[in-house]
């Protein structure tokens, strides 16, 4: 059974950091790229980022460019978002995505506040 | 900046017949954009039904499919039943290597 399992959310003031965590299990992970999605309070759902089998293409959305980094460790079969100067905007639940497979996280809440 | 567009909403009937689309706000949507359908219901993860056009996910009731109609990728839900009211949200790979999602169309099934 394939299994994404989110952790490191929480609340962050403006201009902190936080880094996502995704550990993938029931698949080679090492095989996939891999996807970010976030979506905000009563809103749709927002690509972020992708990262390829190797690590070594990455894409992200205008929003967060510069400001947030896809990473992964296949030893660990994980998959990280390290995001910075976070903003209220950046309110979201976080979901790690295999889209080859259609696999989903539970997500993970990420609250940008004072 | 290039847009993907949904319907907002859609009703259907139950054990009716309803084709969603997926669109672009400036030219086609073709197999080589892997059209993406998803479904989520309030308080959930999405789930996927459709990746790559065509291609059911694993546990997809062979009602929901997916394809190209004209110039837009397009989900079919055929015998519609209650449980398929959610939103339905498509997700398109952009030519830069970027992927976008639509805004979603809210189904009511009634």
């Amino acid at each position: 059974e394939v299994q994404l399992v989110e952790s490191g959310g929480g609340l962050v003031q403006p201009g902190g950091s936080l880094t996502l965590s995704c550990v993938a299990s029931g698949f080679t992970f090492s095989n996939f790229w891999m996807h970010w999605v976030r979506q905000a309070p009563g809103k749709g759902l927002e690509w972020v980022a992708n990262i390829n089998q190797d690590g070594s293409q990455k894409k992200y959305v205008d929003s967060v460019k510069g400001r947030v980094t896809i990473s992964r460790d296949n030893a660990k079969n994980s998959l990280y978002l390290q995001m910075d100067s976070l903003r209220a905007d950046d309110t979201a639940i976080y979901y790690c995505m295999r889209l080859t497979g259609g696999d989903w996280g539970h997500g993970a809440l990420v609250t940008v506040s004072s | 900046q290039t847009v993907v567009t949904q319907e907002p909403s859609f009703s259907v009937s139950p054990g009716g017949t309803v084709t969603l689309t997926c669109g672009l706000s400036s030219g086609s949507v073709s197999t080589t954009d892997n059209a993406v359908w998803c479904q989520q219901t309030p308080g959930q993860a999405p789930r996927t039904l459709i990746y790559g056009t065509n291609v059911r996910s694993s546990g997809v009731p062979d009602r929901f499919s997916g394809s190209i109609l004209g110039n837009k990728a397009a989900l079919t839900i055929t015998g519609a039943q209650a449980d398929d009211e959610s939103d339905y949200y498509c997700l398109l790979n952009m030519r830069s290597g970027i992927w976008v999602f639509g805004g979603g169309t809210k189904l009511t099934v009634l």
